[in-house]
């Protein structure tokens, strides 16, 4: 099956700092890639996915970029506020599957 | 217009009770999944059901665990004399079409003393 590791497993950064946090994935069939983010105490909610027919996708300050060849993709927080303050998870899932196979997650602190 | 709705959000038992889980999906969603993280790990597949039907159990544990998702009200995880190893904070998650475009609840938190 899909197996899915996240780094870093914590980070911390200066109000208005960029933040990235990379994923690596292990079946090459996988093509949908999602983020999540987690407040404490609520569910994971959607921030942004990508498929693997394109390399990149934005959304203002949130952006995913995607290495097939690699098997890895990444997200990119700028201009990181107060309120990205949470845990944010990367999954992978193969074509026409159900099964989001997750991370173990990244607990994101950004500093005042 | 509510997303998936999850109750109860906090479950206490003590070792051997049922814990009974419940979900209601995103209105127009027919598709439930199921999901189970422990403390410091990421979210783990259990179970999907399409209304009336389990269609991949394969990520549930073969013992004391079931669910179900009736013609009409929430799907309902249900945990059988439950052990201490069960607590976890569980995830419900919809979609309006099978696939992996999944929508998540706030989850329950099950604590077992």
């Amino acid at each position: 099956g899909e197996n899915v590791e996240q780094h870093p497993s914590t980070l911390s950064v200066q109000e208005g700092d960029s933040a990235v946090i990379k994923c690596t994935y292990s079946d090459s069939a996988s093509n949908y890639f999602p983020w999540y983010k987690q407040e404490l105490g609520k569910g994971p909610q959607l921030i942004i996915d990508i498929r693997s027919n394109v390399g990149e996708k934005k959304d203002q300050r949130i952006a995913v970029t995607l290495n097939k060849t690699a098997k890895h993709f990444s997200l990119h927080i700028t201009e990181t506020q107060p309120e990205d303050s949470a845990v944010y998870f990367c999954a992978a899932s193969p074509p026409n599957d159900y099964k989001l196979s997750f991370g173990a997650g990244t607990t994101v602190t950004v500093r005042a | 217009n509510a997303g998936v709705m999850q109750n109860p959000r906090h479950l206490v038992r003590r070792r051997g009770q049922e814990a009974r889980l419940r979900c209601s999906p995103m209105k127009g969603h027919s598709h439930v999944y199921w999901y189970r993280q422990l403390p410091e790990e990421g979210l783990k597949f259990m179970v999907y059901l399409q209304k009336e039907n389990i269609i991949d159990e394969s990520g549930m544990p073969k013992e004391r665990f079931s669910a179900e998702f009736p013609k009409e009200g929430p799907s309902i995880l249900r945990i059988q004399q439950v052990v201490r190893g069960d607590s976890a904070a569980y995830f419900c998650a919809s979609s309006q079409y099978r696939g992996n475009e999944q929508f998540f609840g706030p989850g329950t938190r099950l604590t077992v003393l």
